[in-house]
C-alpha cells in the first residue's frame, strides 16, 4: 500500500495568515492526490482534486500543488472557517489511503 | 442536492454482526461506484471497501476482507455493508460516499453524515 506521510500534525494561526501543509507519497502517484477538510462531528469534504483542482464552491484561498511524490495544500488567507482538520489522500491506486491529518487551531 | 444517508449503527458485542445501509438521493446512483471510510474515534480516515456501479467489481481494506461485505441495490439507490466478527478496534463512524468517476472511483466527492459502530462488551 501506499503511505502517506503528511506534516505538520498540527498548527496554530491567525486569521490572515498564510497556511501551508505537505504531503509525501511512499512511491510516485502522479497527480491523484486529493486534499479534504473536516470540521469537529462532521464529514469530511471535498476541497481540491488532481493535486491542484478546486472543487465546485470552494473558495480561491485554497490551492494544492505538486505532482508525483510531493504535494502542498496553501491558505492564502486563513479565515476563521478554516479552522479544521485536513487530510491528504490517493487515490493512484487501490487500496487508497490518507495521511494522518493536520489541525488547525487558533493561535 | 446530492444526498447520502447511513444507518444501522449501533453498540454490538465483539464477535457480533451489523448491518449499515445508505440511502442514496439527488443523482443516478446505479451510474457511480460507492465507498465505505471509517474513523475511529479522535483518529485520521481509513477507507474500508469500494463497490462498482455495477456491483461487479469489489475491494476490501486488509484490516476487514473476510469479515465485512460490501453490496449495493441500485433500483433501491441504497448501499450495504455487513460487518461480521466484530472486534474492538471496529469501533468508528462508518461514512458512505460516493466515487467521483469511474477513472476516479478512490476521489470521495460527496460523503454521508456517518454512523457510530461501538464494539464493546
Amino acid at each position: 500500500a501506499i503511505r502517506i506521510t503528511q506534516s505538520p500534525s498540527s498548527l496554530s494561526a491567525s486569521t490572515g495568515d498564510r497556511v501551508t501543509i505537505t504531503c509525501r507519497a511512499s512511491q510516485g502517484i502522479s497527480s491523484y492526490l486529493a486534499w479534504y477538510q473536516q470540521k469537529p462531528g462532521k464529514a469530511p469534504k471535498l476541497l481540491i482534486y488532481a493535486a491542484s483542482t478546486l472543487q465546485s464552491g470552494v473558495p480561491s484561498r485554497f490551492s494544492g500543488s505538486g505532482s508525483g511524490t510531493d504535494f502542498t495544500l496553501t491558505i492564502s488567507c486563513l479565515q476563521s472557517e478554516d479552522f479544521a482538520t485536513y487530510y491528504c489522500q490517493q487515490y493512484y491506486s487501490y487500496p487508497w489511503t490518507f495521511g494522518q491529518g493536520t489541525k488547525v487551531e487558533i493561535k | 442536492e446530492v444526498q447520502l444517508v447511513e444507518s444501522g449503527g449501533g453498540l454490538v458485542q465483539p464477535g457480533g454482526s451489523l448491518r449499515l445501509s445508505c440511502a442514496a438521493s439527488g443523482f443516478t446512483f446505479s451510474s457511480y461506484e460507492m465507498n465505505w471510510v471509517r474513523q475511529a474515534p479522535g483518529k485520521g480516515l481509513e477507507w474500508v471497501s469500494y463497490i462498482s456501479s455495477s456491483g461487479s467489481t469489489i475491494y476490501y481494506a486488509d484490516s476487514v476482507k473476510g469479515r465485512f461485505t460490501i453490496s449495493r441495490d441500485n433500483a433501491k439507490n441504497s448501499l450495504y455493508l455487513q460487518m461480521n466478527s466484530l472486534r474492538a478496534e471496529d469501533t468508528a463512524v462508518y461514512y458512505c460516499a460516493r466515487g467521483r468517476t469511474l477513472a476516479a472511483a478512490g476521489l470521495f466527492d460527496y460523503w454521508g453524515q456517518g454512523t457510530l459502530v461501538t464494539v464493546s462488551s
